[in-house]
């Protein structure tokens, strides 16, 4: 079945130093993975999407994602924190099938530190 | 481009009584999806409709349901409301069906009291 870990609950970074949040994914055949942010009382935005063409995404706001095989991962990371990065971060995958259904992950909290 | 449109923004019910929720779609778009989003459960899939049918469908008591009209519109309905149906649904669109990116509203809050 489809699934995906995000590991930590909670990120705390310094405005100006890297992200990372880290998600492991769980599925039977070639995944398309997602990522989305939710910033407070605000529905989800679509950061970035991995569909079985280049490992390494870019997506909006400078954040980019690796999808690595071997370690089932798929993480986020963006060089430099701005504080108006300071949201929820889910890491989703599409349910299996030929199906819109996605699943999430519990979600990473990222507060960022002036 | 307007983006996915959901009315009302806020909602109170009583606990026993009925709700519909609506989602209009990006203008294009003809698949639509549902989600609840909770504290203790996170985002989970209610259903996912296409050219009016119904496709898929989460987890979820039969008190809840939906449908999907001709120009893509959607509805849920809940029915004899619970405490524990307090929680926002989320309305997704995409440009067809299957896996593809979903662009999301702004949801409705609905609180069961």
């Amino acid at each position: 079945a489809q699934s995906v870990t995000q590991l930590d609950s909670h990120v705390s970074v310094s405005e100006g130093t890297p992200v990372l949040l880290r998600c492991n994914y769980s599925s039977s055949y070639s995944p398309s993975l997602f990522w989305y942010v939710q910033h407070p009382n605000k529905g989800l935005q679509l950061l970035l999407k991995y569909t079985s063409a280049a490992t390494l995404v870019k997506g909006i706001n400078g954040f980019e994602a690796e999808f690595k095989k071997s370690e089932t991962s798929f993480h986020l990371t963006k060089p430099s924190a701005h504080m108006s990065d300071a949201a929820e971060y889910f890491c989703v995958v599409v349910g299996p099938g030929n199906t819109g259904k996605l699943i999430f992950g519990q979600g990473t909290t990222l507060q960022v530190k002036p | 481009k307007a983006g996915v449109t959901q009315t009302p923004r806020y909602l109170i019910k009583t606990r026993g009584q009925q709700v519909t929720l609506s989602c209009s779609p990006i203008s294009g778009h003809r698949s639509v999806s549902w989600y609840q989003q909770t504290p203790g459960q996170g985002l989970q899939f209610l259903f996912e409709y296409f050219s009016e049918t119904q496709r898929n469908k989460g987890n979820f008591p039969g008190r809840f349901s939906g449908r999907q009209f001709s120009n893509s519109r959607s509805e849920m309905n809940v029915s004899t409301l619970e405490l524990g149906d307090s929680a926002l649904y989320l309305c997704a669109s995409s440009l067809e069906a299957g896996p593809t990116e979903a662009f999301f509203g702004q949801g409705t809050r609905l609180t069961v009291v």
